[in-house]
């Protein structure tokens, strides 16, 4: 059972530009919501996370727009660079107890210069 | 100010036969977790230990399946009569009790 559902699979955008990666979940009990950066041959790393009682988290390029009503949250990557050419995870878990992390089917991301 | 590491980093089976996966977690850290990651796929959940105590192992896909971490440190994540399916990367995850996980760099996994 996919309890989190990930899109696109695979975005190609130029330097500069705007990434963006959609997910929705269906355990309305998940409290945290991160997103993990997996590069080849890496384990994955934990990049941004949000809560649901805020909108929109913001770290540097990185911005989590969270609408909890329709069960859905994005990441965008602003000015993207190749360096950020990794696989992108989202997540979900409790924020109580041990957090096992439920994942997305992943999003991989090519940024060409 | 080593990370969590796992080994071997590949490992090449032939199907019926047992392996036995090892995760190093950081030093200090009462929670790991094992999790499997298909080809193309994200990582899903295994098992998770408190220290020595395994408290969940609702993600073992079947009984060929087992882990250990008996001094609360270092974990083995043993497949016994490996099947062609089990072909994946798996992951070692340690964190200090309900905080950020670290992920190792995996074992890839590969049964012929």
């Amino acid at each position: 059972q996919q309890q989190v559902k990930q899109s696109p699979q695979s975005l190609i955008v130029q330097k500069g530009g705007i990434s963006i990666i959609n997910c929705a979940y269906e355990n309305t009990a998940f409290d945290y919501f991160p997103w993990y950066q997996q590069f080849p041959g890496k384990g994955p790393a934990l990049l941004i996370a949000i809560r649901p009682d805020v909108s929109e988290k913001k770290e540097g390029r990185f911005t989590i727009s969270f609408n909890k009503s329709a069960k859905q949250f994005s990441l965008h990557i602003m000015d993207s660079q190749p360096g950020d050419s990794a696989t992108y995870f989202c997540a979900a878990t409790l924020s109580g107890g041990y957090q096992k992390v439920t994942f997305g089917t992943g999003t991989k991301l090519q940024v060409i210069p | 100010g080593a990370g969590v590491s796992q080994s071997p980093r590949y490992k090449v089976a032939k199907r019926g036969q047992d392996v036995a996966l090892r995760c190093d977690p950081i030093s200090g850290h009462v929670s790991l977790f094992w999790y499997q990651q298909a080809l193309g796929q994200g990582p899903e959940f295994l098992t998770y230990f408190q220290n020595e105590a395994q408290l969940d192992k609702s993600g073992l896909p079947s009984d060929r399946f087992f882990a250990e971490r008996p001094e609360g440190s270092v974990s083995t994540l043993k497949i016994q009569r490996t099947q062609q399916e089990d072909s994946a990367v798996y992951l070692c995850a340690s964190s200090q009790k309900g905080r950020e996980q670290f992920f190792g760099p995996g074992t890839r996994l590969t049964v012929l």
